[in-house]
């Protein structure tokens, strides 16, 4: 079946510290979804992107849809302990069926205070 | 806006029995609404589709039979996981398809836990 590569698997890194997380695939997509969960919950929507290239921010978090439409990327800057967690980029194939997301494998991060 | 809930939080259960999970969207409508199942540090792994006033789309390898799926009205979904086994174990999310169509909004999970 189609596949998200999500890269990093995991990160550790200092309070502080920016943050940077990609996914990648073969086929092209026309939206993309970065989620955020936290453990023993459901993911959290953080940014959704609709159209190759945009660049949205929230707050400390920003997320591009890349050009070819087969990636895309997640900065945190500043990350504080509560950014723990793993997120989740999810994307929407052109000519899949309506809503239906693939995900990709996660990266977990954590911080250190 | 845009929050789904899920009933109940956790669940126990014994071998043979079968366990209710419901779903619902809080402040919108959804016709489309997804049930997925996570296994311990994986991914999220879609079961289904839940089409409201139509049968649900099951994922190739899912059983429709032991997977029950009902999509009753615009707000309310069901799972029902019949003649659980240990194996059903597992984390259960249900996800609602929100206005713009391709946003899904997640519930907080199910824990299902089968002795």
């Amino acid at each position: 079946g189609q596949q998200l590569n999500q890269s990093p698997q995991s990160m550790f890194i200092q309070e502080g510290e920016d943050v940077s997380m990609n996914c990648t695939s073969s086929s092209i997509f026309n939206t993309w979804l970065w989620y955020k969960q936290d453990p023993g919950e459901g993911p959290v929507l953080l940014i959704a992107l609709y159209k190759a290239g945009e660049l949205t921010s929230n707050g400390r978090l920003t997320a591009q849809f890349g050009i070819t439409r087969k990636d895309s990327f997640l900065n945190i800057s500043a990350s504080i302990p509560s950014d723990v967690g793993i997120y989740f980029c999810a994307g929407q194939l052109t000519g899949g069926s309506q809503g239906n997301l693939i995900f990709g494998k996660g990266t977990k991060l954590s911080v250190k205070p | 806006g845009a929050v789904v809930s899920q009933h109940p939080s956790r669940v126990i259960c014994k071998s043979g029995t079968s366990v209710k999970i419901e779903c619902r969207s809080l402040d919108f409508q959804a016709t489309t609404m997804f049930w997925y199942r996570q296994f311990p540090k994986q991914s999220l792994m879609l079961m289904a589709t839940s089409n409201e006033g139509s049968k649900a789309t099951y994922e190739q390898g899912v059983e429709k039979d032991k997977f029950l799926i009902n999509h009753a009205s615009l707000t309310l979904s069901t799972l029902t996981v019949t003649s659980a086994h240990p194996e059903d174990s597992s984390f259960y999310i249900c996800s609602a398809l929100g206005f713009l169509a391709y946003e899904q909004y997640f519930g907080p999970g199910t824990r299902l836990t089968v002795t």
